[in-house]
């Protein structure tokens, strides 16, 4: 599975656009790259998948360079209910390490009033 | 509602004690993953089936076991429990086993509360 890196953290104001970057230089020819929202105390909730260039759903946009060696997630116009972690992931479990978490320590986003 | 329900909800016993934890995927998907999560950490994935079979192995205790049956519901069976296993079980399903497509895109339950006195 390829290793992700993500911020650990951002802050934001109600109604602007948040921005999550996600590197992930060793993704493999197969892989897609798939973001997921965790509230507190809930399951993981699929958010926007994508393998290249853009995607966009009614909830998000996912951008992916050429390169594939990252990938953002752009949250339009957020607001409080948006305040959660986010978390990149690549691949499949197809290769997963022992004892380490597929899911990275995501993004924790916070939005203000 | 992502389709993967787990029971129970919550769950509280005693160290030394062993429960069970129960999971049925969505309809059609034949992958089932475990993933611990305790207060303020991250999903520890733990353990992956597929159509019945083990297919990935994460950092799962000795003490925890896990399967998958032939209607694809899968069991996560924790004994000798101790304080330090109190900690929000996930269960998550996919398609197909996991091989990097989109068909791998995982759905997760509500998960389980487990609280160890």
């Amino acid at each position: 599975l390829a290793k992700t890196t993500q911020p650990i953290s951002m802050d934001s104001y109600e109604g602007q656009e948040v921005n999550i970057t996600c590197s992930h230089n060793n993704i493999a020819t197969n892989d897609y790259i798939t973001w997921y929202q965790q509230f507190p105390s809930q399951g993981p909730r699929f958010i926007i998948q994508g393998y290249k260039t853009k995607v966009t759903n009614e909830v998000a946009s996912l951008f992916i360079p050429a390169d594939r060696k990252s990938s953002t997630l752009s949250l339009p116009r957020v607001s409080l209910s948006d305040t959660a972690v986010y978390y990149c992931l690549v691949g499949g479990l197809h290769n997963t390490n022992a004892g380490k978490s597929t899911f990275g320590d995501g993004t924790t986003l916070t939005v203000k009033p | 509602d992502s389709g993967v329900t787990q029971t129970p909800k919550h769950l509280i016993t005693a160290t030394g004690q062993r429960v069970t934890l129960r999971c049925s995927p969505r309809s059609g998907d034949l992958s089932v993953y475990w993933y611990q999560q305790s207060l303020d950490q991250g999903l520890q994935f733990l353990i992956q089936y597929y159509n019945g079979e083990e297919r990935a192995k994460g950092n799962i205790l000795e003490r925890f076991s896990a399967q998958q049956f032939p209607d694809l519901h899968s069991e996560l069976n924790l004994s000798s429990l101790e304080l330090g296993d109190s900690a929000l079980y996930f269960c998550a399903s996919s398609v197909s086993p996991g091989a990097g497509g989109d068909t791998d895109t995982q759905y997760f339950g509500p998960g389980t509360r487990l609280t160890v006195l």
